[in-house]
């Protein structure tokens, strides 16, 4: 019954890495997000989409990059891996268009990503 | 900012009800209100939502005042499972508009 997955429960990368988080959703959902998690900071929006290849900066784009080729795939891109990029990344998707099942009216997350960068 | 404000931490005895308040006093005619809870290392799950009705499926109730400015989400028998951080949003039903979440309220169940 997984609708949004993650492609990696936990990641480790060293610093300089280039980093592709993949996040795919199976609910044809025309919205998609990237959150970071952090204690005490809550959920922050890094990048969403509304629509195949468009993107809209979030909160805190800077060092991220993302990519939409397909409908149902958002993937980050953390082109150069710092420490303070070590983080829990949450990927979220939601619905444009109604349909008829109300709880897919709002968002849908992801299990988690978490990533430490060394 | 974020739309919604919520206490910052709550406690509630096993088997009692948990009562969460949400202030929302800005929202819009066309904006429902969001529950959802994150437990621990997981991503955040739906719970519940609701216009201006209250609403109740298997995990809680909502109750959403007559002016809709604000909203409780009532676990009605809390168990050490429900330990979590609950977060209230409100957001248009279909909407390209982004949502930011705000800290929610982390409710501890204690035996």
């Amino acid at each position: 019954d997984v609708k949004v997955t993650q492609s990696s429960r936990y990641l480790v990368k060293r610093t300089g890495e280039k980093v592709f988080l993949e996040c795919v959703q199976d609910m044809d959902h025309e919205n998609m997000f990237w959150y970071r998690q952090d204690p005490g900071l809550g959920l922050r929006l890094i990048y969403f989409s509304y629509d195949v290849k468009m993107k809209e900066k979030g909160d805190i784009p800077e060092g991220y990059s993302v990519s939409r080729e397909k409908k149902e795939r958002f993937s980050l891109i953390l082109e150069s891996a710092s420490t303070n990029q070590t983080s829990m990344y949450l990927c979220a998707s939601s619905l444009v268009r109604g349909n008829s099942d109300p709880s897919n009216y709002g968002y849908t997350f992801g299990s988690g990503t978490r990533l430490t960068v060394v | 900012d974020a739309k919604t404000t919520q206490p910052p931490s709550m406690d509630c005895a096993e088997g009692r009800a948990a009562n969460l308040p949400c202030n929302h006093s800005t929202i819009s005619g066309n904006e429902y209100v969001y529950w959802y809870r994150q437990i621990h290392s997981q991503g955040p799950q739906y719970i519940i939502h609701g216009l201006k009705n209250n609403e109740t499926n298997e995990m809680a109730s909502l109750i959403i005042t007559e002016d809709r400015k604000s909203s409780t989400l009532i676990l009605p028998h809390a168990t050490l499972r429900d330990t979590a951080v609950y977060y209230c949003i409100v957001r248009a039903k279909t909407s390209y508009d982004k949502v930011i979440f705000g800290p929610g309220t982390s409710l501890s169940v204690i035996p």
